[in-house]
């Protein structure tokens, strides 16, 4: 069966630090690979996809980046963190088509 | 272009009563939909979906929805609450594109009373 492993389930980091969150997923080859944020109270939004290794498309234009260097390997990257990238972190993966996405636990970043 | 609406923020029920959370879609197609059931600090777990084939849809933990093309709505119940259905509850739909593309509604929030 198909799992998807998100580390770290907490950090809290100072402004100006750098980000790096991981993501696997294992059972599935060639998955779609999704980034959220999940601001307090509210709905989700995505911020990155990826359809195969090296592709990455980004949905909104932010302070983080994303990279695959493997194929279900998800990496959510900053150089400076902002107060403004706090908040909880999800990745995903899916099958192709219209198919439900399978969701990690999640990464709770705070920012000092 | 596709949208979702969760007509209720908060839903509060008594242990052992019906629950019903309420979601209408826009699609200009015949859309894929899901509800994921979120628990605090949790990720999002898929209850059920709808794929165009039966409107009534069953899922995990008891819980049922039904697709109504005519009234563009696909509501989540189950017939008797229990105290740990209490969490946030999302009503999503697929925009087609190949990459699976999910709208997602802002959640209803269920509280389950004893």
């Amino acid at each position: 069966s198909q799992t998807i492993h998100q580390w770290p389930a907490t950090l809290v980091q100072p402004v100006g630090s750098p980000l790096s969150l991981e993501c696997t997923v294992e059972g599935t080859s060639n998955p779609n690979l999704y980034w959220y944020r999940q601001a307090a109270g509210r709905g989700l939004q995505l911020l990155f996809y990826s359809v195969g290794i090296g592709q990455i498309s980004s949905e909104v234009p932010q302070n983080l980046s994303a990279s695959r260097p493997q194929d279900r390997q998800f990496i959510l990257s900053s150089k400076k963190l902002l107060l403004s990238d706090s908040g909880f972190y999800l990745c995903a993966w899916s099958i192709q088509g219209d198919q439900p996405q399978h969701f990690g636990d999640g990464t709770r970043l705070s920012i000092l | 272009a596709q949208s979702v609406t969760q007509l209720d923020s908060h839903v509060s029920v008594s242990e052992g009563t019906p629950v019903l959370l309420r979601c209408n879609y826009s699609s200009s197609y015949s859309p894929s939909l899901f509800w994921y059931v979120q628990h605090p600090n949790k990720g999002l777990q898929l209850l059920l979906k709808y794929t165009s084939a039966a409107t009534l849809v069953k899922g995990i933990n008891g819980f049922e929805a039904e697709f109504k093309k005519s009234e563009t709505s696909f509501h989540l119940t189950k017939p008797s609450a229990h105290m740990s259905d209490a969490a946030e509850y999302f009503c999503v739909v697929t925009l087609s594109g190949g990459y699976n593309k999910l709208i997602f509604g802002a959640g209803t929030r269920l509280a389950v009373h004893p």
